[in-house]
């Protein structure tokens, strides 16, 4: 167990539809990660955040979001869902903001889209 | 471009051998790397890690030797167990505050 936690672990939804996924970090830990994990892709970076604020941003489309609450727990909001966007999508946490830090990734949320 | 690649996509192994994944990496700037282990349908678990100013680093039964000179990281199991067998990536780290996966090497192990 990472310490990572998310919720659901699995949604189906149709096209069109909107979903939010959910991540609690590891206590302690202050810079959440988001990727996106499909068969033909690997791990694909999404966007970290670090004590609330938005600290790098990857391939990730303009119909997701993302934000960090003050408690440190983070949201991935994808909505106009497409077929392409199943995948499992994956949180990590890590200490600290910077290069050279270890994360911690949780179980993911399978996400299907029919 | 940056990128992290492994050589082989797939390993097959016999019980009780050493296992070697490779992996390729291009950006020079790059300081710090992990290998993770994934089990089907389980988040990526971390093995270990290493900076890019050790060139070797053991852990349990594992060690990652780095060689900045031709950007390669390779992770050797020794004696290889059935509980070993998964994805296994290596992820780099350089200043962009994010870790760069690699495609992945899907370790099978033979009884």
């Amino acid at each position: 167990d990472s310490g990572v936690t998310q919720t659901p672990k699995h949604l189906i939804t149709a096209t069109g539809q909107r979903v939010t996924l959910r991540c609690s970090p590891r206590s302690g830990d202050l810079s959440v990660y988001w990727y996106q994990q499909s068969l033909d892709q690997g791990l694909q970076f999404l966007i970290q955040y670090y004590n609330g604020e938005e600290r790098a941003k990857g391939n990730i489309l303009e119909r997701f979001s993302a934000q960090q609450f003050p408690d440190l727990h983070s949201e991935l909001n994808l909505s106009s869902l497409e077929l392409g966007d199943s995948a499992l999508y994956f949180c990590a946490s890590g200490l600290e903001g910077f290069s050279g830090n270890t994360i911690y990734f949780g179980e993911g949320s399978w996400l299907t889209v029919v | 471009g940056e990128s992290v690649g492994l050589h082989l996509p797939t390993l097959s192994v016999q019980e009780g051998d050493n296992s070697i994944i490779n992996c390729a990496y291009s950006n020079s700037a790059s300081d710090y790397f992990i290998w993770y282990k994934q089990e089907s349908g389980k988040g990526p678990q971390f093995i270990i890690d290493i900076r890019s100013n050790m060139d070797k680093r053991q852990g349990q039964r594992v060690t990652v030797l780095l060689n900045k000179t031709v950007k390669h990281l390779s992770l050797q199991i020794a004696a290889t167990q059935p509980g070993d067998s998964a994805v296994y990536f290596c992820a780099e780290n350089s200043n962009d505050y994010k870790l760069s996966f690699g495609a992945g090497t899907t370790v099978t192990v033979r009884a």
